[in-house]
């Protein structure tokens, strides 16, 4: 969506490689977030970053995955050692001041073959 | 553990007719509610957000609102094929972790021609 970029739109590796996903946002937001969708199914909360808090990595199914945030704005998300139930959709969303939702990205669909 | 429960569907409506969608949550504190639209292969799209007890209209859009009940509800009138999609429901939660909102897991809809 506007006002979040995300790359590569798609994605393909071979099992056991190592990903990155960008989310480049607009500034002015208050927080950032991953969100991982798999065919068919609903939004699986990764991490979010908020100001200069120490992230929330809640979600993070394994220790194979891991992001950052750099200057408050560009974020990667990396995979290691891919697997093929990795294969999803990866959502970056942002939020800005005040309780007026997200703003989703247009994803990045990986396919771990 | 908050909450946010949808009816996964799918709900089938013929074009014309009123597509009801419901969608209930758990943190009796929640203050916003907001509704993706999410067709498919595609990411998540705010189409309404609705803050106070009661009916918000857009277009033909309804959101209700009960938080005495603790439920939300979107109303389709002259529902289009266009319509049919994924609608999540979304609810913020106070000092959660997890980012702000959490998403149901969405209803499917079609709207048949």
């Amino acid at each position: 969506g506007a006002g979040v970029s995300q790359s590569p739109s798609n994605k393909v590796t071979e099992k056991g490689k190592d990903v990155e996903l960008r989310c480049d946002p607009i500034s002015g937001h208050t927080a950032l977030y991953w969100y991982r969708q798999s065919l068919g199914q609903g939004l699986e909360f990764l991490i979010y970053f908020q100001g200069n808090s120490a992230p929330d990595k809640s979600g993070l199914p394994s220790d194979r995955f891991s992001a950052e945030r750099t200057g408050g704005s560009v974020s990667t998300l990396t995979i290691q050692r891919t697997q093929q139930e990795d294969s999803a959709v990866y959502l970056c969303a942002i939020s800005g001041w005040g309780n007026y939702g997200y703003t989703f990205g247009s994803g990045t669909r990986l396919t771990v073959v | 553990q908050k909450e946010v429960e949808q009816n996964s569907g799918p709900l089938s409506v013929p074009e014309g007719a009123i597509a009801s969608l419901n969608c209930t949550y758990s943190d009796r504190v929640s203050q916003s509610f907001f509704w993706y639209r999410q067709y498919s292969g595609k990411s998540p799209e705010l189409i309404m957000s609705i803050y106070s007890n009661g009916d918000k209209e857009d277009g033909r859009f309804t959101a209700q609102l009960n938080k005495a009940s603790q439920y939300v509800s979107l109303l389709i009138r002259d529902s289009q094929p266009s319509d049919s999609a994924t609608y999540l429901c979304a609810v913020n939660i106070m000092g959660g972790s997890q980012g702000n909102l959490i998403f149901g897991k969405g209803t499917k809809l079609s709207v048949k021609p």
